[in-house]
C-alpha cells in the first residue's frame, strides 16, 4: 500500500453540480498529479501541481481545476458536472516535479454522475 | 506522437506460464517507462520501470525488455500465479516540458488459470 490517500472513495452527483475530491500525498513528496480513468481505459492526465503551482495540464476543459496546499495535499474541483465525467479519479504522488520519477497512486475516487 | 499502444487487450495463461505484454511508442523524447498493475477497485501500483539506457531490467518475477531502435518495450511475468490476475498498464513520460506526465497504454487484462 502506498502512502497516498484519497477521499471520498465513492461519490454520486447530479449533472450540473460541482464536486471536490481530495488527495494526501506520500510523505516527502511535493508533486501531485491527477488522472481520470474511464471504465476499461488507461488513466488520462488532467494536471499536475508542484510546490502549490499548476505544472502542466492535459486536454481537459477549464471546469476541471485544482489546488495544492502548503502540506502538498491537493484538491480536484469539477464544475458543471456532465454524465461523461463519471470515472475513477486517481491522484499520484511523486517528487521534484515528477520528471522521470516514480509516481505512486492512491486508491481513487469513483465518481458517478446521474 | 503522444500515444502509447499496448497489446494484447486480454491474455489468458496457465499457472507457471510466461505472459508477455507489449507496448510501442512514437515520441523519441520519452525517457521513462513504468509498468503498473491494477486490481479491480484499486489504484494502479508501480511494478517496475526502465530508462532507455538499458535493454533489460528484472525485479523478482517481472522483467522489462526495451528496444530503443524499435521504440518498443515489453513486460514478461515469469512463473505466473493466479494472484497475478489483474490489468497491466504500460506508460511513458519525458521530453521538453513534459513535467513527468504519464501517457498510459490502453491496458491488458491478464487471467492466470490455476
Amino acid at each position: 500500500e502506498t502512502g497516498v490517500t484519497q477521499s471520498p472513495t465513492h461519490l454520486i452527483k447530479t449533472r450540473g453540480q460541482q464536486v471536490t475530491l481530495r488527495c494526501s500525498s506520500q510523505s516527502g513528496h511535493n508533486t501531485v498529479s491527477w488522472y481520470q480513468q474511464a471504465l476499461g481505459q488507461g488513466p488520462q492526465f488532467i494536471f499536475q501541481y508542484y510546490r502549490e503551482e499548476e505544472n502542466g495540464r492535459g486536454n481537459f476543459p477549464p471546469r476541471f481545476s485544482g489546488l495544492q496546499f502548503p502540506n502538498y495535499s491537493s484538491e480536484l474541483n469539477v464544475n458543471a458536472l456532465e454524465l461523461d465525467d463519471s470515472a475513477l479519479y486517481l491522484c499520484a504522488s511523486s517528487l521534484g516535479g515528477g520528471m522521470g520519477t516514480e509516481a505512486f497512486f492512491g486508491q481513487g475516487t469513483r465518481l458517478t454522475v446521474v | 506522437q503522444q500515444q502509447v499502444k499496448q497489446s494484447p487487450q486480454s491474455l489468458i495463461v496457465q499457472k507457471g506460464g510466461i505472459p508477455i505484454i507489449n507496448c510501442a511508442y512514437e515520441n523519441t523524447a520519452f525517457d521513462y517507462f513504468p509498468w503498473y498493475q491494477q486490481f479491480p477497485g484499486k489504484g494502479p501500483a508501480l511494478l517496475i520501470a526502465i530508462r532507455p539506457d538499458v535493454s533489460e531490467k528484472k525485479e523478482g518475477r517481472f522483467t522489462i525488455s526495451f528496444n530503443k531502435s524499435a521504440k518498443q518495450f515489453s513486460l514478461h511475468i515469469m512463473d505466473s500465479q493466479p494472484g497475478d490476475s489483474a490489468t497491466y498498464f504500460c506508460a511513458a513520460s519525458g521530453g521538453s516540458g513534459n513535467t513527468g506526465k504519464l501517457i498510459f497504454g490502453q491496458g491488458t487484462t491478464l487471467q492466470v488459470k490455476p
